[in-house]
């Protein structure tokens, strides 16, 4: 199972920006994909969950309205769209996959490396 | 929001000493909880599940135990690559919530 970000960069508050995730080595569809992120020096902040035939998804309150999840399975790729951007969104942002298939839910037993976003003008 | 609260921030232990770090969920989430293990710029690992279950890959030495809404990851001898960062984290309720972390540091 491997996981692989990318998509940050610098951007200026108020932009935006497309992080990607691709997976192999295992059914894209069937699985929960998540994002989690961790500011510098700080711990992790689970950000958004998407899973189901109907792309059930969930996001932090901090996120919420100005971050969309989604998924390309045709690609085996997870996108997140990060708008409205402020600077204490600023973090490393990891794809991370559940460890079983929904309902069951045994957290997340597969990660990327991370992208970095840095919000800054 | 379930809030999840790890005791202490940071804990100095020696290798070979048997440490337990600490996490307490705001309400019950039954036995809902995952530990991360967190490496100076690497990635989490899932380290146990289902509150007690180790993952894959990890010794023995790890081990997790619950009663109520408090959650403990004890080593029972530590070694010198057991020195991280231990993250829990709920996922019985939206939003997944974690604890801000327990760094185990050398004595």
């Amino acid at each position: 199972v491997q996981l692989e970000e990318s998509g940050g960069g610098l951007v200026h508050p108020g932009g935006s920006l497309r992080l990607s995730c691709t997976g192999s080595g295992f059914t894209f569809s069937a699985y929960a994909l998540n994002w989690v992120r961790q500011a510098p020096g700080k711990g992790l902040e689970w950000v958004s969950s998407i899973f189901g035939d109907d792309n059930t998804t969930y996001y932090a309150a901090s996120v919420k309205g100005r971050f969309t999840i989604s998924r390309d399975i045709s690609k085996n790729t997870l996108f997140l769209h990060l708008s409205n951007l402020r600077a204490d969104d600023t973090a490393i942002y990891y794809c991370a996959k559940d460890q079983t298939i929904p309902p069951y839910n045994y957290g997340m037993d597969a990660w990327g490396q991370g992208t970095t976003v840095t919000v800054a003008s | 929001e379930i809030v999840m609260t790890q005791s202490p921030a940071t804990l100095s232990v020696s290798p070979g000493e048997r440490v337990s770090l600490s996490c307490r969920a705001s309400q019950s989430v039954s036995s809902n909880l995952a530990w991360y293990q967190q490496k100076p710029g690497q990635a989490p690992r899932l380290l146990i599940y289902s509150a007690s279950i180790r993952a894959t890959g990890f010794p023995a030495r790890f081990s997790g135990s619950w009663s109520g809404t408090d959650f403990t990851l004890t080593v029972s001898s530590l070694q010198p690559e057991d020195f991280a960062v231990y993250y829990c984290q709920q996922y019985d309720n939206w939003p997944r919530t974690f604890g801000q972390g327990t760094k185990l540091e050398i004595k």
